[in-house]
């Protein structure tokens, strides 16, 4: 069965503190993990995906990094509008298309 | 391009009743994703659609339902309704549904059964 793990559940930055927020994942094989931004009683807003090992995005001050077991969201130098759940999915080879989510990390960030 | 729109935003419902949830996807996608999102199980998939025609299900019961029109759009349908389906319902939609595809979703319809 497909594993999304995210970690932490919570983390609470200052200001300008970088830091990153981990996904693992177990599955036979990756067809895309997929990061997305939740704000609270809003929908997810897609902000990246990777394919491949190796293979890296940006946006802001957000990059995300993929291996064979895991993905990176990196913030750097975080502002208080970064605040919110983060969620990860992702897409399994031979299984159903439908990706599955992880329980997401919530970020808070104080001025 | 306008995005995911789902009606109603808020709802309350008591125990028994039944209740129809709305969403127009993304003008151009024809495929249709429900899931139900609570602070215990994070989110999860209901149910899929495309051209009319449920092509994926998740583990719930038959007490949720859910159709596409041909104009895309879809409704689901919670009957007999328990203090357990509290939750944030979501839709998503993508192009044609499949792998490496992004989903967009709506802003959701928050339920409350009471």
């Amino acid at each position: 069965e497909d594993q999304v793990t995210q970690s932490p559940e919570a983390l609470r930055l200052q200001e300008g503190e970088s830091s990153s927020l981990n996904c693992s994942y177990t599955v036979s094989g990756l067809r895309g993990l997929f990061w997305y931004r939740q704000d609270p009683g809003k929908g997810p807003e897609f902000l990246f995906t990777l394919y491949s090992a190796g293979e890296e995005k940006e946006k802001e001050r957000l990059k995300a990094t993929l291996t064979k077991k895991e993905s990176f969201l990196h913030i750097t130098a975080p502002k208080p509008e970064d605040s919110a759940t983060y969620l990860c999915a992702v897409q399994a080879v031979g299984g159903s298309y439908i990706p599955t989510f992880g329980r997401g990390t919530s970020l808070i960030v104080h001025p | 391009k306008a995005g995911v729109t789902q009606t109603p935003r808020y709802l309350i419902k008591t125990r028994g009743q039944q209740v129809t949830l709305s969403c127009s996807p993304i003008s151009g996608h024809r495929s249709v994703s429900w899931y139900q999102q609570t602070p215990g199980q994070g989110l999860q998939f209901l149910f899929e659609y495309f051209s009319e025609t449920q092509r994926n299900k998740g583990n719930f019961p038959g007490r949720f339902s859910g159709r596409q029109f041909s104009n895309s759009r879809s409704e689901m349908n919670v009957s007999t309704l328990e203090l357990g389906d509290s939750a944030l319902y979501l839709c998503a939609s993508s192009l044609l549904g499949g792998y490496q595809e992004t989903q967009y979703f709506g802003p959701g319809t928050r339920l409350l059964v009471l």
